[in-house]
């Protein structure tokens, strides 16, 4: 079965530099959410999507922004890299008619 | 605001045992309550869900309890082999109805 595609898997950035996670979710599933996983800690929620409008938000910084696309996958944009955005970045997808999240193996970013 | 706690923080047992994983959260007012596992530095996987309106959720080894009124979920996991070493995290909706606050999860390891 299609499970949630993440990409990059790794991603090295130095310092104030941009970078793009791109989510491809589960076919026919139309919420998409993203989390931060930091070493050691619990996933925290940043921004979730529903038919391509954000629908709730978390702790998300102003330096990162995300969009869903009109075929459901979504981008988390984040600017000017901090050390401490080094963190396992996942994205999940749903079905608003069912409240089971699945998740994606997560994107590994490294900012040095 | 949600929190969620789990106790133990880790667990270390050897292959046979049945255990126990418990869940806390402080708002009771929830919808569901999911249960994932998740190995170093991979994604997470569900395990169990069960809606407020339910008491408990069975999938093959595993039985997860739900007691809304006391704020409580526990999992159970019967004749534990060492193939079910895991982070386990227990999760309910918080910010929104869908996004998830995770607690700190059960680190578990099974010795053979």
């Amino acid at each position: 079965a299609a499970g949630v595609i993440q990409s990059p898997r790794h991603l090295i950035k130095e310092k104030r530099e941009t970078a793009t996670l791109k989510c491809y979710p589960i076919p026919r599933h139309d919420t998409v959410y993203w989390y931060q996983q930091g070493p050691g800690q619990d996933p925290q929620f940043l921004i979730s999507f529903y038919e391509k409008m954000q629908s709730d938000k978390g702790s998300i910084p102003d330096r990162f922004s995300a969009q869903q696309f009109s075929d459901y996958h979504s981008e988390l944009n984040m600017s000017s890299l901090e050390l401490g955005d080094s963190a396992l970045y996942f994205c999940a997808s749903s079905r608003r008619d069912n409240e089971k999240l699945f998740f994606g193996s997560g994107t590994q970013l490294s900012v040095l | 605001k949600q929190e969620v706690t789990q106790i133990p923080a880790a667990l270390s047992v050897p292959e046979g045992e049945n255990l126990v994983l418990n869940c806390s959260f402080t708002d009771s007012a929830i919808y569901n309550l999911q249960w994932f596992r998740q190995d170093p530095g991979k994604g997470l996987t569900s395990l169990l869900l069960i809606q407020s309106s339910q008491r408990e959720q069975t999938s093959g080894r595993l039985n997860a309890s739900l007691d809304k009124s006391s704020g409580r979920s526990t999992l159970y996991i019967a004749a534990s082999q060492p193939g079910d070493s895991a982070t386990y995290l227990c999760a309910v909706p918080g910010t929104g109805r869908r996004a998830l606050t995770f607690g700190s999860g059960t680190r578990l390891q099974v010795q053979p």
